[in-house]
């Protein structure tokens, strides 16, 4: 059964980063990109952007830009997703989810719930 | 971005009931609409992708249709367990948005 892998939970102060990652298993890890949403407390779904492990190559979300950083490690079949000069804001379940062909996302982490506080 | 508005954003209904929901997108998105339930405390699961074709394990009570700009999920029969918050998402272009929800509540 295709797994996605999350840690629980970070606790962040304001102006540090988080570094969350995304264990892949059961499926050919470089044949899916990997996609990241949030979701603030009682809020809706956030697209992030998005890595194709294969190449590494990244797309992120125009309000994002500068603050995140999406990588990969193919060895261990591990994402990475990495959001910087964090504010309370940022305080969300942060999730990683496969994105297959046909352009939707199959399977999903259990998230994280990064929460940022002084 | 393309903008992706969903309606109602909450509904009351019974079991048994026929419960649809509509997405419209700003833009033509041809049939890249995917939906998906999140129940409380929840990951959000893929119940329908590419506007109409089910995923895999979903129960048939669930369908999808339209094309454009225009979509619905329509549940043909509501039971206890799909009481949940149901999201429509367009993959025609980056980045991936989602409307706001539809939270269908028990009556």
């Amino acid at each position: 059964q295709v797994q996605l892998v999350q840690p629980g939970a970070e606790v962040k102060k304001p102006g540090a980063s988080v570094k969350i990652s995304c264990k892949a298993s059961e499926y050919t890890f470089n044949n899916y990109r990997i996609y990241w949403v949030r979701q603030a407390p009682g809020q809706g779904l956030e697209w992030m952007g998005r890595i194709d492990p294969s190449s590494g190559d990244t797309t992120y979300i125009q309000r994002f830009q500068g603050r995140v950083t999406m990588t990969r490690e193919t060895s261990t079949s591990t994402v990475y997703m990495e959001l910087s000069s964090l504010r309370s804001e940022d305080t969300a379940v942060y999730y990683c989810a496969r994105g297959r062909s046909g352009s939707s996302n199959d399977y999903w982490g259990q998230g994280t719930l990064v929460t940022v506080s002084s | 971005d393309i903008q992706m508005t969903q309606s109602p954003s909450s509904l009351s209904a019974s079991v048994g009931d026929r419960v649809t929901i509509t997405c419209r997108a700003s833009q033509s998105i041809s049939t890249y609409l995917n939906w998906y339930q999140q129940k409380p405390g929840k990951t959000p699961k893929l119940l329908i992708y590419a506007s109409s074709s089910l995923q895999s394990g979903v129960p048939s009570r669930f369908s999808g249709s339209g094309s454009g700009t225009d979509f619905t999920l329509t549940i043909s029969s509501l039971q206890p367990e799909d009481f949940a918050t149901f999201y429509c998402q367009q993959s025609y272009d980056n980045p991936w948005t989602f409307g706001q929800g539809t939270k269908v509540e028990i009556k």
